[in-house]
């Protein structure tokens, strides 16, 4: 089983949709990531959380929010998508306790048409 | 504004050849600089990471030099093999696992036989 497990891996929707990333990991890692990736454009950072109760917007949450339900679960939403969000998206953990560095999961491919 | 600059975007290498990517840094507060590989459907892995109190650290084929004074990193792969084809990317962050890896845009290398 994966460490970092995303759900779904491939959706497609329109325009004007509520959609919702899922990301849940086995790592017992405290800090979770949502990252999101372009051709050319490397990796983005929207948001993270460094426990339940700790959210931090990264360089480009506009027109994203999250929730963590659990120090095992991290979601991303979209809460009315649009077509310049299409993209891949990536869920990351890391452990400060122990300075694990930043283990991905491997990826949504979000289409919005 | 882009903490961390990656070249080059793309590189070519003949089987058994040297591959060089390089990556320039801002951010003084940095001490930890990751490389992550990545291949098609997968989210990027951790490759091979430095702190600064070293100026080399080698893992098999794969080497990083650290320049502090100049702000620069670089990874060498010796001996490139047609399996090394992927995108990597360089990073770097304030402690491993602490706070979010700022990337670089990312190096398509491809190995050919």
């Amino acid at each position: 089983d994966a460490d970092v497990t995303q759900t779904p891996r491939n959706r497609i929707t329109k325009t004007g949709k509520r959609i919702m990333l899922e990301c849940s990991q086995t790592k017992g890692h405290d800090r979770m990531y949502w990252y999101r990736q372009d051709p050319g454009l490397g990796l983005q950072l929207i948001y993270y959380s460094f426990d339940v109760k700790d959210i931090n917007k990264g360089e480009i949450s506009d027109g994203y929010s999250v929730s963590r339900q659990a120090q095992a679960k991290f979601s991303l939403s979209l809460e009315s998508a649009i077509p310049n969000q299409t993209a891949l998206y990536f869920c990351a953990t890391s452990d400060s306790w122990t300075e694990q560095p930043q283990h991905f999961g491997d990826g949504t491919r979000l289409s919005i048409l | 504004q882009q903490q961390v600059k990656q070249s080059p975007q793309s590189l070519i290498v003949q089987k058994g050849g040297i591959s060089i990517i390089n990556c320039a840094y801002e951010n003084t507060a940095f001490d930890y600089f990751p490389w992550y590989q990545q291949f098609p459907g997968k989210g990027p892995a951790l490759l091979i990471a430095i702190r600064p109190d070293v100026s080399e650290k080698k893992e098999g084929r794969f080497t990083i030099s650290f320049n502090k004074s100049a702000k620069q990193f670089s990874l060498h792969i010796m001996d490139s093999q047609p399996g090394d084809s992927a995108t990597y990317f360089c990073a770097a962050s304030i402690g491993a696992g602490n706070t979010p890896l700022v990337f670089g845009k990312g190096t398509r290398l491809s190995v050919i036989a």
